[in-house]
This record gives structure tokens, sequence and C-alpha cells, in this order.
């Protein structure tokens, strides 16, 4: 098993540019989401899904993207990319939406936005 | 204003001694708390677990306490051993949130050989 990949690992934009984060799992879970960590700040959640074609919006959604027309892909969008964008981005998927169940995370992307 | 705080960015210990991670919250509605282990250029892993109904749980060489009272945790490591070497976060939830997690800015722990 893959676990859970995401592509790009890094990434530069300008501002106002648009991208696709891509996430997939191989694990067949139900729950997928992603968050952004920033220096100095605890991961927070941008997005999440609880199966596929449901999804809902986390602490900062803002900017962002999110369809779930598969269990496997949850891929975020930025829409108009503006530095307050600038992170690392974090992709996760576990068996359900419950915090009882083990999150497993991809390796992380790094995006720059100039 | 953050709900879980880790207020050491870092902490260095000697291989084989007891390492010790703190973590505060101010929800008094979490109910699961959970410690999570990351290394560079990977995403965090999942380490150990507690509910708010104990005060005490333990894998091998970890073990997490909880206090309730002064809404404090910590993360006990015996022993120390270099491939420790890590971000340690701490993360909380309350069932009446969606399971949502709520994380610490983490602690990056050095072992000392």
């Amino acid at each position: 098993n893959a676990g859970v990949t995401q592509t790009p690992k890094f990434q530069v934009l300008k501002t106002g540019q648009s991208m696709t984060l891509q996430c997939a799992q191989d694990m067949n879970h139900e729950y997928m989401s992603w968050y952004r960590q920033d220096p100095g700040m605890g991961l927070r959640l941008i997005h999440y899904s609880v199966g596929a074609g449901i999804t809902d919006q986390g602490e900062v959604p803002n900017g962002y993207n999110v369809s779930r027309s598969t269990t496997e892909d949850f891929p975020l969008r930025l829409l108009s990319a503006a530095p307050s964008q600038t992170s690392v981005y974090f992709c996760a998927s576990s068996s359900s939406g419950s915090s009882y169940n083990e999150q497993f995370f991809g390796p992380g992307t790094r995006l720059t936005v100039l | 204003d953050q709900q879980v705080k880790q207020n050491s960015p870092s902490l260095s210990v000697q291989e084989g001694r007891i390492s010790i991670l703190n973590c505060d919250y101010t929800n008094s509605m979490f109910d699961y708390f959970l410690w999570y282990k990351k290394y560079p250029a990977e995403g965090p892993t999942f380490l150990i677990s507690i509910s708010s109904i104990k005060d005490k749980n333990e894998d091998g060489r970890f073990t997490v306490f909880l206090n309730k009272s002064a809404k404090h945790l910590s993360l006990h490591i015996v022993p120390s051993q270099p491939g420790d070497s890590a971000v340690y976060f701490c993360a909380a939830s309350a069932s009446d949130s969606n399971y949502q997690l709520i994380w610490g800015a983490g602690t990056k722990l050095i072992i000392k050989p």
C-alpha cells in the first residue's frame, strides 16, 4: 500500500495563479481532510470529506475549493493564490471522521506564493 | 486564541533519559487527546492517545498523562532514543464538534548522544 500520496512536493506560484494540489489514498478510507501548517502554529483544518460527494469546511476554508468524486481522491484547489497561502499542506485520511480513528498523513506539499 | 498550547518550541534530552513533553488546553469540552510525531519532509504519524475518562495510557516506551483539573497533558518517553528526535504535536477534539482536531504548534525533541 502506498498509503496517502500527495503531488507535487514543492510548488512556487505567482499571486493570482491557480493550481490544484493532488491527494490520493489506497486504504479505502471514507474520511479525508486537508490541513495547512504555518510556522509557530499547529495544523489547521481547511476542508474535509466524510465520503464521495460530501465535503465540508474546516477552520480556514477561504480561498480553497475541494471536491470528492471518488473515495480515493481529494484534490485541493487554490482559486487565486495569495502570499498568505504560502504554507505546507498536508492531506490525511482515516476510516471515519471520529478522532478515535488514526489519521494517516501524506508527506506534504510545500507551497510558496510570490 | 490557541486552544491547545505547547509552550516549549524545543527540548533537548540525553539519550537514555526521560523526555517529558507538555501540552495545555483551554476548552473544557475536549474529551479526546492525541500525540503525533513528525520527521522532516514527512507527514505526522499517530503515536498515542487518551480519552478524558482516563488519566494515563501506556504504549511501550510512551506514556501519556492527563490532568483534567489542570487542563494539562504530558507525554513521557522512557528511555529516550536517537530515533525519537522529531517534532511532537499534541491535538485535542470534542465529541460535539464533528471530531475536528485542534492542534498545538509542536515541540521539537532533540535526543543527544
